[in-house]
């Protein structure tokens, strides 16, 4: 069965430093989405992406975060400058159609930022 | 601010019992709701899209009811089960690509 991939599975990076994390939606959905959750907290909303555009962005997704479909494959999710409040686990989530659609979900990055 | 509320925080039922949980969102700018479980070290897997008021629907044990007039979205798991364990969560959506996620249930049975 078809199944969202996420690379790495941790990631531990200093405060200030750019991360990138990966995602390679299933080959057919066309809506992409990342997530995050804080330990003990909800899952949120981050952005979802359609058509090589932004099409929804929360306010947590400011001008630190940026998400681009590089190549056919892969969904990527860049901070630029990590802060603490960055350490989470962040989710990839793709779709076929748009919100009507079931949203198959990544395994997660863990991001821990020291 | 639009919020999405989930009762009970926490569950533990025995094997075999059935149980229900509350998902309640606002009754405005509805789009979907979504159903997830999602059990320890795992992602979450979506159980159900609903987006019309009055709406049910069933997988096997597990089945939802929906009302969007008055903002709330029923879960019930029939005849309890182990591996019924996760944490169960419900997310509201607001425009064709928007959810927001609930805090969820955390659902544990007891053999």
């Amino acid at each position: 069965e078809p199944e969202v991939t996420q690379t790495p599975s941790h990631q531990v990076t200093q405060m200030g430093q750019e991360v990138i994390l990966r995602c390679v939606p299933i080959s057919n959905h066309l809506y992409f989405y990342w997530y995050r959750q804080i330990l003990g907290q909800k899952v949120e909303f981050l952005v979802s992406f359609y058509n090589n555009e932004i099409s929804e962005k929360s306010e947590i997704f400011d001008d630190q975060f940026s998400v681009e479909r590089p190549d056919g494959s892969n969904f990527t999710l860049k901070i630029r400058s990590t802060k603490l409040e960055d350490s989470a686990m962040y989710f990839c989530a793709s779709s076929e159609g748009g919100g009507l659609d079931t949203q198959y979900f990544g395994p997660g990055t863990r991001l821990t930022v020291l | 601010i639009l919020n999405v509320e989930q009762s009970p925080q926490s569950l533990h039922v025995q094997e075999g019992d059935s149980t229900n949980f509350t998902c309640s969102f606002p009754s405005s700018n509805f789009y979907a709701l979504h159903w997830y479980r999602w059990e320890t070290a795992k992602s979450p897997e979506a159980l159900f899209v609903m987006t019309l008021n009055g709406d049910e629907k069933k997988k096997g044990r597990i089945s939802a009811t929906l009302n969007t007039k008055e903002g709330y979205s029923y879960l019930y798991i029939k005849g309890s089960q182990p591996e019924d364990s996760a944490t169960y969560l419900c997310a509201f959506g607001t425009s064709y690509d928007k959810v927001i996620f609930g805090p969820g249930t955390s659902l544990s049975v007891i053999p």
